[in-house]
């Protein structure tokens, strides 16, 4: 059964500094997802990274995969406070159907 | 943004009664996904179909049941609610190529008494 982990489960950021918030699944995957989910709202897609390698930067958000470590890392570059929200990835298992989500990130930005 | 809405946003019900939730997409998505949300503990798959009339357990089934018996449908029902199940439920939908995203709908925030 796949599992999906993630670390932190809160990141308590000050700004204009950077973080990682990083995602471990536990087999090999077709795809990986992350998303943001803003308090009493849905989720919302920012990246979906396919193969080995592969990197996708929006703004100062910056996603990567390493699909032989199994890992996947959400970069934060010099925080903000509008990146204040909750963080998850989520993984298609490899000829799978399931969607599973890691329990995410709660990232809360300071002043 | 995709087509995919649920209804109804807010229900209050009453332990042992049957609840249906309704997921409705317009965007040809061949796979939907029924999660819920609790504090704690992310979110979690519930069921999900792979086509109409196909459809497979998720990790937290029990008490649970879907049907799918179109292409836009996907709906959730609780045979007897439970206050256990008070929780938020998130619909979610994708199409079957690699680089698509899933698309989620606004939520049903379900309260048991």
């Amino acid at each position: 059964e796949l599992k999906v982990e993630q670390n932190p489960l809160f990141l308590s950021m000050q700004e204009g500094k950077n973080y990682t918030i990083y995602c471990n699944y536990s087999t090999t995957s077709d795809r990986l997802y992350w998303y943001r989910q803003d308090p009493g709202k849905s989720l919302e897609s920012l990246f979906v990274l396919l193969s080995n390698g592969a990197v996708k930067q929006e703004g100062r958000l910056m996603a990567s995969l390493d699909t032989k470590a199994r890992l996947s890392t959400l970069h934060i570059t010099a925080a903000v406070h509008d990146l204040s929200a909750t963080y998850f990835c989520a993984v298609v298992k490899a000829a799978g159907n399931k969607l599973t989500f890691g329990g995410g990130t709660r990232v809360l930005v300071k002043p | 943004d995709a087509g995919i809405t649920q209804s109804p946003r807010h229900k209050v019900t009453e332990t042992g009664t049957p609840v249906t939730l309704r997921c409705h997409q317009t965007e040809n998505h061949r796979y939907m996904y029924w999660y819920r949300q609790d504090p704690g503990h992310g979110l979690r798959l519930i069921h999900y179909s792979y086509g109409v009339k196909d459809t497979d357990k998720g990790e937290v089934s029990d008490g649970y049941s879907v049907s799918r018996s179109k292409t836009e449908d996907f709906l959730l029902t609780l045979e007897s609610a439970t206050s256990s199940q008070t929780s938020v439920y998130f619909c979610a939908s994708r199409w079957t190529a690699e680089n698509t995203e899933a698309f989620f709908g606004q939520g049903t925030r379900l309260t048991v008494v």
